[in-house]
């Protein structure tokens, strides 16, 4: 158990719609990434929330947008949702920012029909 | 970030060592030198980083070369809780863009009783 909280673990939606993935990292982590892995991209950043703040983002898309809460938990917001969307999405979490140790959730599966 | 180049699969017998090489020829003096690995279903879990010196922790210990265009990851006895795919990343110590980490496509380990 990595100490880093996913919800929910599986996610079954229509094309078009919009979902909230979650993340409450390990206790005293302040940076949240997020990750998304697909079949045929395998694991790509998305973005890096530090103390509530955005500090570095990746390959996400407009269509998807996060945040860090006071309390230092995560959301991954995923709007007008495509069949290729369907992928893993992880949230893995670190004491800082800079070179440390992070650890990583057991992920969302997200499945769009 | 510099790109690592890693074979695409390995196999070894169960309770022998295993030697996980990867190429980075254009390592930067700033770089960490960073292992993950993931099994099958599940998040990636940290292994081991280094930067010049060789490196042991209870999971594996990582050989550095002398000119670090190379690295290897070593198990000392695989088990076969051991096949997983193991990500070789390259970090910049000095980048303020937090922990970013950007997966190639690893080496899938498997492990034969």
């Amino acid at each position: 158990d990595s100490g880093v909280t996913q919800t929910p673990k599986h996610l079954i939606t229509a094309t078009g719609q919009r979902v909230t993935l979650r993340c409450s990292p390990r206790s005293g982590d302040l940076s949240v990434y997020w990750y998304q892995q697909s079949l045929d991209q395998g694991l790509q950043f998305l973005i890096h929330y530090y103390n509530g703040e955005e500090r570095a983002k990746g390959n996400i898309l407009e269509r998807f947008s996060a945040q860090q809460f006071p309390d230092l938990h995560s959301e991954l917001n995923l709007s007008s949702l495509e069949l290729g969307d369907s992928a893993l999405y992880f949230c893995a979490s670190s004491v800082g920012h800079q070179n440390t140790e992070a650890f990583f959730g057991q992920g969302t599966r997200l499945t769009v029909v | 970030d510099a790109k690592t180049t890693q074979p695409n699969s390995m196999e070894s017998n169960e309770e022998e060592p295993v030697h996980l090489p990867c190429n980075h020829s254009t390592i930067s003096g700033t770089d960490y030198i960073h292992w993950y690995r993931q099994l099958p279903s599940q998040g990636p879990e940290y292994v081991i980083h280094g930067l010049t010196s060789n490196v042991n922790n209870r999971m594996a210990s990582l050989a550095i070369a002398e000119d670090r265009k190379s690295s290897t990851l070593i198990l000392h006895r695989a088990t076969l809780r051991d096949a997983a795919v193991y990500y070789c990343i390259l970090r910049d110590g000095g980048s303020n863009s937090g922990y970013a980490l950007n997966f190639g496509k690893g080496t899938s380990l498997l492990v034969t009783p």
